[in-house]
């Protein structure tokens, strides 16, 4: 079964310093992998994602991930961290099914709070 | 461009009464997606429509139910309300069903079981 775990269930970082969020996988076949932030009393919002190509992937407001296929990883990543970075991650893997075939959903992970400090 | 759109905002509904929330896709999308976000379980998978028919749904009893009308708009329905449905519903919508599509979020509906 496919599944995604954040280690984490919350980063503390001061701002300006580096951010990393957790995630690692578990599929059958190639990974379709996602990064969406939810602030509070919102729906989601995505970031960036993971289909093919090169492993650093870049997305939006200034983040980035590492694919990582030996160590099934998908780490996200902001090089200096704002107070407005402050809320909730998610990290999600396409629920590619038993056979192979999307099932057309994502599989979440159960977050990651991040707070960063003036 | 105007993103994922949800009704109502926020919905209170007694046990065993019926909810009924909408989602409306972005513009040129066709699939539609429901999860649930339920406090202490995550985000969970509902339902997947798709150009009209559903697609695949989520380990949830059949008092969930929905469909997408022809302009790809949707509507979730639960019926026989229980404390336990109390969550945020959220919406998502993507280009296709295809497995790279991103799919993007509507802001929510709050259902509130008393």
């Amino acid at each position: 079964a496919q599944s995604v775990a954040q280690p984490e269930d919350q980063v503390n970082v001061a701002e300006g310093n580096p951010l990393t969020v957790k995630c690692t996988y578990s599929v059958s076949g190639n990974p379709y992998l996602f990064w969406y932030v939810q602030y509070p009393n919102r729906g989601l919002q995505f970031l960036l994602k993971y289909i093919t190509g090169d492993n650093l992937v870049k997305g939006s407001y200034g983040f980035e991930a590492e694919f990582n296929k030996s160590q099934t990883s998908f780490h996200l990543k902001k090089p200096s961290a704002l107070v407005s970075d402050s809320a909730l991650y998610f990290c999600a893997v396409r629920d590619m099914g038993a056979y192979g075939g999307s099932q057309g959903n994502l599989i979440f992970g159960k977050g990651t709070k991040l707070s960063v400090k003036p | 461009e105007a993103g994922v759109t949800q009704s109502p905002t926020h919905l209170i509904k007694t046990r065993g009464q019926q909810a009924t929330l909408r989602c409306s896709p972005i513009s040129g999308h066709t699939s539609v997606y429901w999860y649930q976000q339920a406090l202490g379980l995550g985000l969970q998978f509902l339902l997947w429509y798709d150009e009209g028919e559903e697609r695949n749904r989520g380990n949830f009893p059949p008092r969930f139910s929905g469909r997408q009308f022809p302009n790809y708009s949707s509507e979730l329905n639960v019926n026989a309300l229980e404390l336990e449905d109390s969550a945020l519903y959220l919406c998502a919508s993507s280009f296709s069903g295809g497995t790279a599509d991103t799919q993007y979020f509507g802001p929510g509906t709050r259902l509130t079981v008393l």
